[in-house]
């Protein structure tokens, strides 16, 4: 079955620039998603079909995705974004949603 | 956009069954398609299978085939999920969340607010 890797956890001071990185065989050719947990809250869509972002979500949020690797970009990081980031793909061979094992950004 | 309530947190005793319901709201039900994720303590989300309400076709994920049930009730805009012979390991929160996108990019917008399940002897 397909796997998606992210690192465990990330950290960065505020107004620095995080990057999530979400890893997969030939991920590039896959459309991948992202989502945002905060503490005792559910999921929600900040990035969907590579770098697209739902109505809401700041434009410090992007995603780009090619080869092996698909990245979730927050730029001008504010404390306010310390959570689980998750990404997520359809992997077409099982015809399964997959998730990555989520990263926790640390805001310093 | 829909929005979707869950019902509330269940305790059950292991090899018993639980009901979990997703009720939408806000726009016409049959627009929709209802999946269920599920994070266990520490773990990585993980994804149940979904249903298409207007067509009643389901789709399980490999590992929950035969145990995990789901259904829709039109008539009250609202979507179940039945997982029997629970077992310690399906201790966790479980999401309804709304499946959309097209041809192979699929994602999930927006999702319901959790019932915890806890299966304790």
């Amino acid at each position: 079955s397909y796997v998606l890797t992210q690192p465990p956890s990330v950290s960065v001071a505020p107004g620095q620039t995080a990057r999530i990185t979400c890893g997969g065989s030939n991920i590039g050719s896959k459309s991948v998603h992202w989502y945002q947990q905060k503490p005792g809250q559910a999921p929600v869509l900040v990035v969907y079909d590579d770098s697209d972002r739902p109505s809401g979500i700041p434009e410090r949020f992007s995603g780009s995705n090619s080869g092996n690797t698909a990245t979730l970009t927050i730029s001008r990081v504010e404390a306010g974004d310390e959570a689980d980031y998750h990404c997520q793909v359809w992997d077409t061979t099982s015809d399964h949603v997959v998730f990555g094992g989520g990263t926790k950004l640390t805001v310093l | 956009q829909v929005q979707l309530v869950q019902s509330g947190a269940e305790v059950k005793k292991p090899g018993s069954s639980v009901r979990v319901s997703c009720k939408a709201s806000g726009d016409t039900f049959n627009n929709y398609t209802f999946n269920w994720v599920r994070q266990a303590p520490a773990q990585r989300l993980e994804w149940l299978g979904g249903i298409i309400p207007i067509f009643g076709t389901a789709n399980y994920a490999q590992q929950f085939q035969g145990r995990v049930t789901f259904t829709a009730d039109e008539s009250t805009s609202t979507a179940y999920m039945e997982l029997r012979s629970l077992r310690s390991e399906d201790t966790a929160m479980y999401y309804c969340a709304s499946l959309t996108g097209l041809v192979t990019a699929f994602w999930f917008d927006p999702w319901g607010q959790g019932t915890l399940v806890t299966v304790s002897s």
